[in-house]
């Protein structure tokens, strides 16, 4: 079955950026999708089709995607971006919702 | 306003079965695919199931395949899912949330804020 392997945690100091990253056979030929879960809080959708934002979510929020990697960049990152973020993909071979495992984003 | 409120979490033993039930509010649900995922305590975010519009496409994770049953009311605005045969490791959150499906790809672009389903004796 198709996985995603993200790092366990990432820390970053305010003002700089934070890149996590997705890992995935071929996952740049899938729609990468990435979400930012804060303690007791449902998920919210922050980047969608690699690189596109919903209204409300700021520009310092960027996606790349290529060959087996796809990266979240956190610009300028605040203290409320502190957070655990996923990536997810759908595995159209097996038509199923794949998530990965989920960075936890320290902000020092 | 879009809005999901899903209900009927609890505390069930080994063995037994729970109905959860996702009411929709805020925008039109039948054109929609709409999914199930879950979280057990401290871990990460796990699929459980989607339905489309329809009901005609329904997929679950082999994890629940042949335990959980999907469904849908559009003239009610609700979303379900049956839980059968219940096991300690489907204890989590469980989230009722909407999918954006284009070009054989779909992801969730609102979430519910979740029902706690607790499997223990």
């Amino acid at each position: 079955s198709y996985e995603l392997t993200q790092s366990p945690s990432v820390s970053v100091a305010p003002g700089q950026t934070a890149t996590i990253a997705c890992g995935g056979n071929d996952i740049g030929s899938k729609s990468v999708h990435w979400y930012q879960q804060k303690p007791g809080q449902a998920p919210v959708l922050v980047v969608h089709d690699e690189s596109d934002r919903p209204s409300g979510i700021p520009e310092r929020f960027s996606g790349s995607n290529s060959a087996n990697t796809a990266t979240l960049t956190i610009s300028r990152v605040e203290a409320g971006d502190e957070a655990d973020y996923y990536c997810q993909v759908w595995d159209s071979r097996r038509d199923r919702m794949v998530f990965g495992g989920g960075t936890k984003l320290t902000v020092l | 306003e879009v809005q999901l409120v899903e209900s009927g979490g609890g505390l069930v033993k080994p063995g037994g079965s729970l109905r959860l039930s996702c009411a929709t509010s805020g925008f039109t649900f039948s054109p929609y695919r709409m999914n199930w995922v879950r979280q057990a305590p401290g871990k990460g975010l796990e699929w459980v199931s989607s339905i489309s519009s329809s009901s005609s496409y329904i997929y679950y994770a082999d994890s629940v395949k042949g335990r959980f049953t999907v469904s849908r009311d559009n003239a009610k605005n609700s979303l379900y899912l049956q839980m059968n045969s219940l096991r300690a490791e489907d204890t989590a959150v469980y989230y009722c949330a909407r999918d954006r499906w284009h070009d054989s790809s779909g992801y969730i672009d609102h979430w519910g804020l979740g029902t706690l389903v607790t499997v223990s004796s």
